[in-house]
């Protein structure tokens, strides 16, 4: 089984200054690793995802986010947040197989707050 | 446009009632999930369905139901069995490593 921790449940930021999102998994086999976003009473949408190759990833709105296999970790990175950053971010994972099935396994979220 | 529609956006139901919670998707996607959202606890997996007529369980299924008998539809009845029901569901399809995800219907029970 696959599990997640995002290390922090509230980053308060100030708008223009860069921001890290934390997040650790454990799995006992290799895994794909995804950043979604949520706005208040909405779905999730997609930032980025790691599959393979480069450990840096490359996502929307500006964010990145780099795997480390032997931390275990998949931290999310922005260096210069707007106030429509604002948001919940959840790290997700799900183990490599074939065909379309995809669980995913959740973080408890991270609410990011951008001030003025 | 393609994409997941939840329907309706809020629910309000009495104790005891069972209710079914809408998803339909015209992504074409065989894969389709429910999943349930509770404040400062993320996204926890209730049922899952690979194919039409199949379905799984997920982490949380107690008290809840689905059925496949549609490739674009996967409806989710929440019975009076569930015990602690008012939260946000959200649906999703999955193909190719991408999840995609419907705008989530509030249920509360009152």
């Amino acid at each position: 089984a696959q599990s997640v921790t995002q290390l922090d449940s509230q980053v308060p930021v100030f708008e223009e200054a860069p921001v890290e999102l934390r997040c650790n998994y454990s799995s006992s086999v290799s895994v794909y690793l995804f950043w979604y976003v949520q706005y208040p009473n909405q779905g999730l949408q997609l930032l980025l995802k790691y599959l393979s190759g480069s450990t840096l990833v490359k996502g929307i709105n500006g964010f990145e986010a780099e795997f480390n296999k032997s931390q275990t970790s998949f931290h999310l990175r922005k260096p210069s947040v707007h106030i429509s950053d604002t948001a919940e971010y959840f790290c997700a994972v799900t183990r490599r197989r074939g065909g379309s099935n995809y669980k995913l396994t959740f973080g408890k979220g991270t609410l990011l707050t951008v001030n003025p | 446009d393609g994409g997941i529609t939840q329907s309706p956006k809020y629910l309000f139901r009495k104790e005891g009632q069972n209710v079914t919670l809408s998803c339909e998707q015209n992504l074409n996607h065989d894969a389709m999930y429910w999943y349930r959202q509770d404040p400062g606890q993320g996204l926890r997996l209730i049922y899952y369905s690979q194919i039409v007529n199949d379905f799984q369980k997920g982490d949380i299924a107690e008290g809840y139901s689905v059925s496949r008998e549609k490739k674009e539809s996967f409806p989710l009845t929440v019975t009076s069995a569930q015990k602690n029901p008012t939260a946000f569901y959200l649906c999703a399809s999955s193909v190719n490593t991408e999840a995609f995800f419907g705008q989530g219907t509030r249920l509360t029970v009152v």
